[in-house]
Formats: structure tokens, C-alpha cells, sequence
């Protein structure tokens, strides 16, 4: 069926690193949706990027849809503890009605 | 009030039991969702109600049974589950339509023994 894929699965990072988390779809997508989920909690929105080659910042996080609208990123500069979390991003592949999730990152700061 | 609610927190029932998961928002969205997520994996979509009416069943097994009772409730009641749908069962609104963003419930933790 139709999936978004993320890069990289899992992300160990040193406090004060930059890290980065990639999206790809095989079919183009309407709109990109950015969530955020910590240990034992539920998903939080983000962000939507809605435009070719839209780039959006959130304090330290900075948000990409790419051109042809089937690859995304989240770039965090300067990672802080808070930073811990799962970050998945979701899209709604070709003609879907309804959003797919892609697989997410898992990302760990270390003090 | 931008929450939607979720109860129980928890859930632990047998194969035979009969329960039901409860969620509330009063945002005066008209898209509800349930979703199933497995540890270290991403939520799956399991139904959707727009405006009231079932509009998305993604296959789910029919001991899976989804109503909503207004634009604010959605239940998800379960009968004869298996060990295999122990899982976090998650709410989730949106103002309107599928895609716009979505704001989730806490969920519940089901295990099914």
C-alpha cells in the first residue's frame, strides 16, 4: 500500500548536537503534518506545510517540504533534553483520503 | 478547551470480556478517529466518523465495534479480543476534514489477557 517512509529509525545524539529526521513518499503529497510524541504520552502537532519548497521555523526546529512535495525533514539545531521524543511525520499519499504515518525516529539526548 | 478526553487510562480485560473506550472533545470538531499504535511503532488508522457517519473503516476485525453518539463522543466498544490487540488505543479530533491537523487524547492502555 501507500507508506511515507522516515529516516533514520533511531537518533543518539550529545546535548547541544544538531539532528535531523528525512520523510519520503513515492507519490506526491497534499499536505506534510510534523508530530511530536515523549515517552508514555500521546502525539502532538507541530506543524502542516502545505506549498512546494515551504520551509517554516519553530524556535530551534526548522521544517522542509520539498519541491516536488514527496520528501520532508525536521531539523533540530542544538538539541536539548526536552528534545526526547518520537518524532513522526504524516502526509496523505496520492489520491488518500486520510493521513499516513510514517514510521517515525526515536530520538535520545544525552545530558 | 482545546482536549480531547480519553477513559480509561487503562484497561486490562479477558478474551471474553465486553468493555468500552470512551473520548470527548468539545472544540466542535467534526472528525473523530481511532487509532491503534504498538509500541515503538507509528498510530494505524482504524475508523473514522465525519459529521457523525462512519466514512473510513480501514479492514478492522468486527470484534472492534465504533459508534458516535454526537459530534462530541466517540466509543470504541470491544468484545472477544485476542492477546494481539493489546495495544494504545488513541483518540484523535480534527475541525473538519481528514486532513488537517489532528489533536490527540491521551489514550488508552489496553492488555488483553
Amino acid at each position: 500500500g501507500q507508506q511515507v517512509m522516515q529516516i533514520p529509525q533511531y537518533q543518539h545524539v550529545q546535548e547541544g548536537e544538531d539532528f535531523t529526521t528525512y520523510c519520503n513518499s513515492s507519490t506526491t503529497l497534499s499536505n506534510i503534518q510534523w508530530y511530536k510524541q515523549r515517552p508514555g504520552g500521546h502525539p502532538v502537532f507541530l506543524i502542516q506545510l502545505v506549498k512546494s519548497g515551504e520551509v517554516k521555523k519553530q524556535k530551534r526546529l526548522t521544517f522542509q517540504f520539498g519541491e516536488a512535495k514527496k520528501n520532508s525533514s525536521l531539523h533540530i539545531t542544538a538539541t536539548q533534553t526536552t528534545d526526547v521524543g518520537t518524532y513522526f511525520c504524516a502526509g496523505s499519499p496520492g489520491s488518500a483520503r486520510q493521513l499516513t504515518f510514517g514510521s517515525g525516529t526515536q530520538l535520545t539526548v544525552l545530558p | 478547551d482545546t482536549e480531547v478526553t480519553q477513559t480509561p487510562k487503562h484497561l486490562v480485560m479477558g478474551m471474553t470480556n465486553k468493555k468500552s473506550l470512551k473520548c470527548e472533545q468539545h472544540m466542535g470538531h467534526r472528525a473523530m478517529y481511532w487509532y491503534k499504535q504498538k509500541a515503538k511503532k507509528p498510530p494505524e488508522l482504524m475508523f473514522v466518523y465525519s459529521y457523525e457517519k462512519l466514512s473510513i473503516n480501514e479492514s478492522v476485525p468486527s470484534r472492534f465495534s465504533p459508534e458516535c453518539p454526537n459530534s462530541s463522543l466517540l466509543n470504541l466498544h470491544l468484545h472477544a479480543l485476542q492477546p494481539e490487540d493489546s495495544a494504545l488505543y488513541l483518540c484523535a479530533s480534527s475541525r473538519q476534514s481528514t486532513n488537517e491537523k489532528l489533536f490527540f487524547g491521551s489514550g488508552t492502555q489496553l492488555s488483553v489477557l
